[in-house]
């Protein structure tokens, strides 16, 4: 079975350093990655996703992503984080084995300070 | 907006009433989800609909009834909850079940269950 890990329930950056959310998966086969951002009292949007395509993908907000999958992992990051950014961030997964339904992580919760 | 609609945004209700939350999408997408959404824990895919048949039902109690009218329109009636249904009811969309185009979320139902 299909499981996402997100190393990290919350995640302390300054305003203008880098940005690195980290998560792993687990997929026998092929797997569809995302990211998704929520912000107090709304639901998720889609930040980015990897689709089998580029393995560096670029997202909204000047987020990004690497997938490697020698490390099995999908980690995000920014450069230079703002006070905006500060959200809940979810990693998820989905492939064929699970009728491609998403799999989420448990969430990483990012504050930025000034 | 997001192009998925939820109401209400909030609702309390007795563990003896009845009680639906409505989900409206109008991106074309023939796919709709229920996920529920509780502190501390991931994500919980319940039901899944493409093209108004259910595909899925990830072992929801019966106290959930979803029901699919047509492929813009999903509900969740509601009956005789306990304390521990509350949570962020949080309907979602895609394209179809290929996985390759992620989700687009509403705003969620905060639901508490008195």
């Amino acid at each position: 079975a299909q499981s996402v890990t997100q190393l990290g329930s919350h995640v302390s950056v300054s305003e203008g350093a880098l940005v690195l959310l980290r998560c792993n998966y687990s997929s026998s086969v092929p797997p569809y990655l995302f990211w998704y951002v929520q912000y107090p009292n709304q639901g998720l949007q889609l930040l980015l996703k990897y689709t089998s395509a580029a393995t560096l993908v670029k997202g909204i907000n000047g987020f990004e992503a690497e997938f490697k999958k020698s490390e099995t992992s999908f980690h995000l990051t920014k450069p230079s984080a703002h006070m905006s950014d500060a959200a809940e961030y979810f990693c998820a997964v989905s492939d064929q084995n699970s009728g491609y339904a998403l799999n989420f992580g448990k969430g990483t919760s990012l504050l930025v300070t000034p | 907006e997001t192009g998925v609609t939820q109401t209400p945004r909030h609702l309390v209700m007795g563990m003896t009433n009845k009680k639906s939350l409505k989900c409206e999408q109008h991106l074309g997408h023939n796919a709709m989800y229920w996920y529920k959404q509780s502190a501390k824990k991931p994500l919980e895919l319940m039901f899944v609909y493409n093209f108004k048949e259910q595909t899925e039902n990830n072992s929801v109690p019966s106290r959930f009834s979803p029901e699919c009218p047509n492929s813009s329109h999903l509900f969740l009636h509601l009956h005789t909850l306990q304390p521990e249904d509350s949570a962020l009811y949080l309907c979602a969309s895609s394209q179809d079940l290929a996985g390759n185009y992620g989700y687009t979320f509403g705003s969620g139902t905060r639901l508490t269950v008195v």
